[in-house]
Formats: C-alpha cells, sequence, structure tokens
C-alpha cells in the first residue's frame, strides 16, 4: 500500500545546479500538489496539477518547473538552484471530488543548496 | 486575502488533560474545513475533515474538531491527551469554489503532552 512515493529522501546541491525531484501516486487520483515547508511558514503551494494534462501556479512557483508526466507522476523541477529553496518538499494527491476530499502526502525530500 | 490563522506556535498539556489546538480562517463562503497531523520527519497525515452538517466532527486516534460558523472558527479537541499525540497540527482550508482545488494551510502548532 504505498500511497504518494517521492525520491529523493535527502539532497544536497549547489548553488546553480538543477535537479528533478520525482513523485508517484498509486490511489488513481486526479489532482496533485507540491509544497515547500519551511519553518514558522506552514506549507506553502508550488504548482499544482488539477488533473492530467494541466498544471497551474501556487503561491511560490518561481525558480520551479513542474511536469505531471501521466495521471501517476508529478514532478518538480529546480532549473538553477539557490539558497532560498532550501527547504523540505512534499508531493500530494487527492481525488478532486468534494465528498471524498483530502489530501494524501508523501514522506517528503529534505532539500539543502549550498 | 484568504487566510488561516494558528495563532499559537506551541501548545503545552499535560498527559490525560484535555487539549484543544485553536484554528481560524478567513476564506469566503463555505470552505471544506481540515486538520492534518506531522509526525517527525513525516509528511502530513489527515486526522479529519468538515463538510457539511454537524458542528462537531470527530476524526482518528481520539480527535474531534469543532466547527464554530459565526466565528470562522475549527479548534481541534482531545478529552485526554497522550503522550504520543505530541506532534505538529495545521489546519488546512478548501474554498469550495468550483474549479478550485488549493488548499491554505495554517503555519502549524506544536503540541508537546508531558508525562
Amino acid at each position: 500500500n504505498a500511497g504518494v512515493t517521492q525520491t529523493p529522501k535527502f539532497q544536497v546541491l549547489k548553488t546553480g545546479q538543477s535537479m528533478t525531484l520525482q513523485c508517484a501516486q498509486d490511489m488513481n487520483h486526479n489532482s496533485m500538489y507540491w509544497y515547500r515547508q519551511d519553518p514558522g511558514m506552514g506549507l506553502r503551494l508550488i504548482y499544482y496539477s488539477a488533473s492530467e494534462g494541466t498544471t497551474d501556479k501556487g503561491e511560490v512557483p518561481n525558480g520551479y518547473n513542474v511536469s505531471r508526466l501521466n495521471k501517476r507522476e508529478f514532478s518538480l523541477r529546480l532549473e538553477s538552484a539557490a539558497p532560498s529553496q532550501t527547504s523540505v518538499y512534499f508531493c500530494a494527491s487527492s481525488a478532486g471530488e468534494a465528498w471524498n476530499e483530502k489530501l494524501f502526502f508523501g514522506s517528503g525530500t529534505q532539500l539543502s543548496v549550498l | 486575502a484568504q487566510s488561516v490563522a494558528q495563532p499559537e506556535d506551541q501548545v503545552n498539556v499535560a498527559e490525560g488533560n484535555p487539549l484543544t489546538v485553536k484554528c481560524t480562517y478567513s476564506v469566503s463562503g463555505n470552505p471544506y474545513l481540515f486538520w492534518y497531523v506531522q509526525y517527525p520527519n513525516r509528511g502530513l497525515q489527515f486526522l479529519l475533515k468538515y463538510i457539511t452538517g454537524d458542528n462537531l466532527v470527530k476524526g482518528s486516534y481520539g480527535f474531534e474538531a469543532e466547527f464554530n460558523k459565526s466565528q470562522t472558527s475549527f479548534h481541534l479537541k482531545k478529552p485526554s491527551a497522550l503522550v504520543s499525540d505530541s506532534a505538529l497540527y495545521f489546519c488546512a482550508v478548501r474554498p469550495r469554489t468550483s474549479g478550485t482545488y488549493k488548499y491554505i494551510f495554517g503555519t502549524g502548532t506544536r503540541l508537546k503532552v508531558l508525562a
């Protein structure tokens, strides 16, 4: 019963390097999300995908790109990492239907940009 | 601007005592309301939600939450706290607007239950 799987769990980058965070869900969910968690700021939405084939910006999209590869997978790319992107990143998914609505989260990726 | 407030960064309570973690929101309409819990080095886990109906919602691990429309609050409660309840708790709101998928999270409240 995997749920939402994120890779990698930890990553250290140098300023200017690029990387892609991978996320996959096995619950046949329509909607997928990328959040970042910073101390004292709660969770902030970076990008989301309401359904396969669509993506939209969230609160803090600058410096990130996303790809909804198929219904299962939603990746987050940092093209040129900056120290301000040091954070814990969470992928989440939901069915997207009101009465069944809730978010399922992955276990997170701890990213440090030096 | 739409927002969710959790006024307490930390709540300390003795084991066996009742606990309350506060949440108020400023979101138009009648949004969906949620509580999530985060244990150390883990992702968030769903606790409970309010969609409609009874103002007192029961959830996982003995938690419940009380919805108050006039005060736009959704406080998390538990009659008797356990040490294992110690974690970070997030209130979240999702507007009911058709086509809206964005959740708004509070900044989190750290609950410490003391033995």
